[in-house]
């Protein structure tokens, strides 16, 4: 079946470094790839996504591309701030299986310092 | 607010009692999901509606468990009776009407489900 696997958390990072979030993942057909964002206290927020090889999703100041032949699509920020500190998850959709749910990965949580 | 919106935001209750969620999708949108949410881990899909058709079950979704969505507008989650495993935040998300691209999944705040 469809998995998303995502690196540990928490990433802890100090004002203006350097973001990347690794996910990598496993499908039968050819998915459409996601990231969704979740701020404490509120609901799942999408953040950008891909539909095909090398698509890049971009949305305030976050990008990721999808990548078929490593099948990734790390989330990467140049400089973060301390308010982007939440809850990421990678997640897929998998149409060709005829499936419309979402498959996620555990999620990432990033604490920004400032 | 024309958002997704799920009540009640918190419900206790002691096992072996029957709950029930409401979901309240995004009015122009057709396409309704619940999801459940473990401490620590992703959502992961439990039931999915096209209009007050229900076209997708998950495996997780246990005999427990009934949704319904009537009139293709507003749906029900019910758990009967409830187990502590059953503790997790149940999320809805809605989608809008079309073919082939997955349309971006608009999800609740949830409703978070304690059983002691």
């Amino acid at each position: 079946g469809d998995s998303v696997t995502q690196m540990e958390g928490p990433v802890t990072l100090s004002e203006e470094a350097f973001l990347t979030i690794n996910c990598t993942y496993t499908a039968t057909g050819y998915p459409s790839l996601f990231w969704y964002v979740q701020y404490p206290g509120e609901g799942l927020q999408l953040l950008l996504k891909a539909t095909k090889a090398d698509d890049k999703g971009s949305n305030k100041g976050f990008e990721a591309t999808y990548r078929k032949e490593t099948t990734s699509f790390h989330l990467e920020k140049g400089s973060v701030q301390v308010s982007d500190s939440a809850v990421y998850f990678c997640a897929l959709s998998d149409l060709d299986t005829g499936r419309r749910a979402l498959t996620f990965g555990s999620g990432t949580r990033l604490q920004v310092q400032p | 607010d024309t958002g997704v919106s799920q009540n009640p935001r918190h419900k206790i209750t002691k096992r072996g009692q029957n709950v029930t969620f409401r979901c309240d999708p995004i009015s122009e949108h057709n396409r309704l999901y619940w999801y459940r949410q473990t401490l620590g881990q992703g959502p992961e899909f439990l039931t999915y509606f096209q209009n007050e058709a229900q076209l997708e079950k998950s495996r997780l979704l246990s005999d427990r468990f009934s949704a319904e969505r009537p009139k293709g507008s507003f749906s029900t989650l019910e758990i009967q009776r409830t187990e502590q495993g059953d503790s997790a935040m149940y999320l809805c998300a809605s989608s809008p009407p079309g073919t082939g691209q997955p349309y971006e999944q608009y999800f609740g705040p949830g409703t978070r489900l304690t059983v002691t």
